[in-house]
């Protein structure tokens, strides 16, 4: 099973509303990682966070962690028509030596304008 | 400064065939990660290179083979390719190969007929 998983799987919004999408995990992390995706291309890197960062803030991005729950959050505040894509968090868990990072199945964001 | 590069962008094959994907990372960056992508999912972790040594195996086949190159660059390589093998393939680059955050590439769509 995926250690990310991402709630909820799909996401409609008008344009300048936030979306907030939520992503749950199971075992201990060093970082989470959020990503996007437009289309089936590559992913772009938007934050990361790490374990000991509750909150972090990337323009029109906040992004919280709560390993007590083992869960984040991302916000995307005002969004607009280009917000439209997957988004993914990323996991890179401490019991991996090296950083290979561990992603649910993604948040699809539809915002219309 | 160019981003993360692969080759080719697409590339048809039929079963049993073999295929070299390739992937130069970001200028500086000494780790590349190897990440397949089925349509509707998220990215699940095949290889990770550090400095050219192999730091990480995800769950797949001997099929899936790698290397790094001295200059950082990357091969995967899929023998005996099957159905199944029809993805998205991603490279991903990090500056440390670990607790830091991977740039990636636009990625190879691979369908195997």
């Amino acid at each position: 099973s995926q250690q990310g998983e991402e709630d909820p799987q799909a996401l409609s919004i008008q344009e300048g509303e936030n979306a907030t999408m939520n992503c749950s995990y199971k075992t201990s992390i060093n970082n989470l990682q959020w990503y996007r995706q437009n289309s089936g291309r590559g992913l772009v890197h938007l934050i990361l966070i790490r374990s000991n960062e509750r909150e972090k803030h990337s323009g029109r991005l906040r992004v919280t962690l709560d390993t007590s729950k083992k869960s984040s959050s991302l916000l995307i505040t005002a969004s607009r028509a280009a917000d439209t894509a997957s988004y993914f968090c990323a996991t890179d868990i401490t019991t991996d030596s090296w950083g290979k990072l561990q992603f649910g199945a993604g948040t699809q964001v539809v915002v219309t304008p | 400064d160019a981003g993360v590069t692969q080759s080719p962008t697409h590339l048809i094959k039929t079963r049993g065939q073999h295929v070299t994907l390739r992937c130069s990372p970001i200028s500086g960056h000494k780790s590349v990660s190897w990440y397949q992508q089925v349509l509707g999912q998220g990215p699940q972790f095949i290889f990770q290179y550090y400095e050219k040594e192999e730091r990480g195996r995800g769950n797949f086949p001997d099929r899936f083979s790698a290397r790094q190159f001295p200059n950082y660059s990357s091969e995967l390589n899929v023998n005996a390719l099957l159905l199944g093998d029809s993805a998205l393939y991603l490279c991903a680059s990090s500056l440390l190969g670990r607790f830091n955050e991977q740039f990636f590439g636009p990625g190879t769509r691979l369908t195997v007929l």
